[in-house]
């Protein structure tokens, strides 16, 4: 059974520089989250995909956006990368959207860095 | 607004030395409360999920207990492929994980 794959698995870009990072789900999973994680500091999040749609969006600018696909797989853009983005960008994925509790299974992540 | 935070930051210990990690919280209306194991550089891995106060569950040399404001990770006779990063998250209704920083947890043989 696959689990939540992420790539790349690094990444270098420079300032003002735009960036697309992919996340395929665990298998029969049909959400997606996004979260970035500096370093130090516990995962937060950035929005949720379900249906193809954005449903829930943490406190990030518009420079992030997203989407989700057909067979659920997701990407993460960010545009006019700037210094602090710098961070590994993890994926998760669930049954189903926020309503009850439930578990959200990471991917390995994306490590990048901005110069 | 939901706070997570967990203490210590980082715990050292030795091989067979048993200790607990804390993760207090608040929210409105808790959902879940889970734990997470992360390695560096890499993605956390589920652990636990407690629903509601006075639940228990284990995994080999773990055990996560739940009251209404705290919960706890006990760690029994640690070894050291246990030393990783822990991580508590809360969800509320309806509302993404809010994660708290982590304890660095190190076991020395």
């Amino acid at each position: 059974d696959a689990g939540v794959t992420q790539s790349p698995t690094h990444l270098i870009k420079t300032r003002g520089q735009q960036v697309t990072l992919r996340c395929s789900p665990k298998s029969g999973h049909d959400t997606v989250s996004w979260y970035q994680q500096a370093l130090g500091q516990g995962p937060q999040f950035i929005f949720q995909y379900y249906e193809e749609e954005e449903r829930q969006r943490g406190n990030f600018p518009d420079r992030f956006s997203g989407h989700q696909f057909p067979n659920y797989s997701s990407e993460l853009n960010v545009n006019a990368l700037l210094l602090g983005d710098s961070a590994l960008y993890l994926c998760a994925s669930s049954l189903e959207p926020f309503g009850t509790a439930y578990e959200q299974y990471f991917g390995p992540g994306t490590r990048l860095t901005v110069t | 607004e939901d706070q997570v935070t967990q203490s210590p930051e980082a715990l050292r210990l030795q091989e067979g030395e048993s200790s607990s990690l804390n993760c207090s919280y608040t929210v409105s209306g808790l959902r879940g409360l889970f734990w997470y194991r992360q390695d560096p550089g890499k993605g956390p891995e589920f652990l636990f999920t407690l629903y509601s106060a006075g639940e228990e569950k284990e995994k080999e040399r773990l055990k996560a207990t739940l009251t209404k404001k705290e919960s706890f990770l006990h760690i029994t006779a640690p070894k050291p492929e246990d030393s990783a990063t822990y991580l508590c998250a809360v969800q509320a209704r309806n509302t993404p994980l809010v994660f708290g920083k982590g304890t660095r947890l190190s076991v020395i043989a």
